[in-house]
């Protein structure tokens, strides 16, 4: 069985341009989460989906950051525009719910480099 | 708000050494799980083991196991018969059992070298 599959696995660009992740997580996982990870750091949530809704958005910045799952499987991240400070690891993760007792699997994340 | 803190940045053990790294929390919650993941150079976050708070036994998965201390709130992980593929950073993190909108908190993770 595949994995969480991410593209692409690495990202350069300049500041001020747009940017956008994609994430197709296993076949018949209904949640579906976006990490942050900053260097050195570990990862920190910035929304989670069930199906195509966003239920967890908290932690995403709004203002340039925007997300979407539509037809509830792939989803995509995106950055606009994308500042130095957003040059980390993009992580995603999905499992087939979201009570606490199922396992997430990880993705192998998108290394973001803005110059 | 729950924390996980893992004091030590870096570890190194001897190949076919033992090691044991490290973790604590803090949470007012009296059910919720406990994980380490590995995390290789590949970034691909790998769940290494997981101990649910209600269960006093020790989670054990073949060479790993944590040693889980409830009333002290650590969570440390041994590393038995270390293999150079066990290097890697090791991250602990904590989820409330109670309610759909849990989430993984994170500790900082701790960076594992083994020494041929």
């Amino acid at each position: 069985e595949a994995g969480v599959v991410q593209s692409p696995r690495y990202k350069i660009i300049e500041k001020k341009q747009p940017v956008a992740f994609w994430c197709n997580p296993i076949s018949g996982h209904n949640t579906l989460y976006w990490y942050l990870q900053n260097l050195g750091q570990g990862p920190e949530l910035l929304i989670r989906y069930e199906n195509e809704e966003a239920v967890d958005d908290s932690q995403l910045p709004k203002d340039r950051f925007s997300a979407e799952r539509l037809k509830g499987v792939d989803s995509t991240l995106k950055i606009q525009p994308a500042e130095l400070g957003d040059s980390a690891v993009y992580l995603c993760a999905s499992s087939l719910g979201a009570v606490p007792s199922y396992e997430q699997y990880f993705g192998p994340g998108t290394r973001l480099t803005v110059t | 708000a729950q924390t996980v803190t893992q004091s030590q940045p870096e570890m190194s053990v001897q190949e076919a050494e033992t090691v044991t790294l490290s973790c604590t929390y803090d949470t007012s919650e009296s059910d919720y799980y406990l994980f380490w993941y590995k995390q290789p150079p590949s970034r691909q976050m790998i769940l290494v083991i997981r101990q649910e708070a209600y269960k006093q036994q020790n989670a054990t998965e073949n060479r790993f196991s944590v040693n889980f201390q409830k009333a002290a709130k650590s969570f440390s992980l041994k590393i038995s018969d270390s293999q150079l593929g066990d290097a890697a950073m090791y991250f602990c993190a904590y989820r409330s059992a109670t309610g759909a909108n849990s989430k993984l908190t994170f500790g900082k993770g701790i960076t594992l070298s083994v020494r041929p």
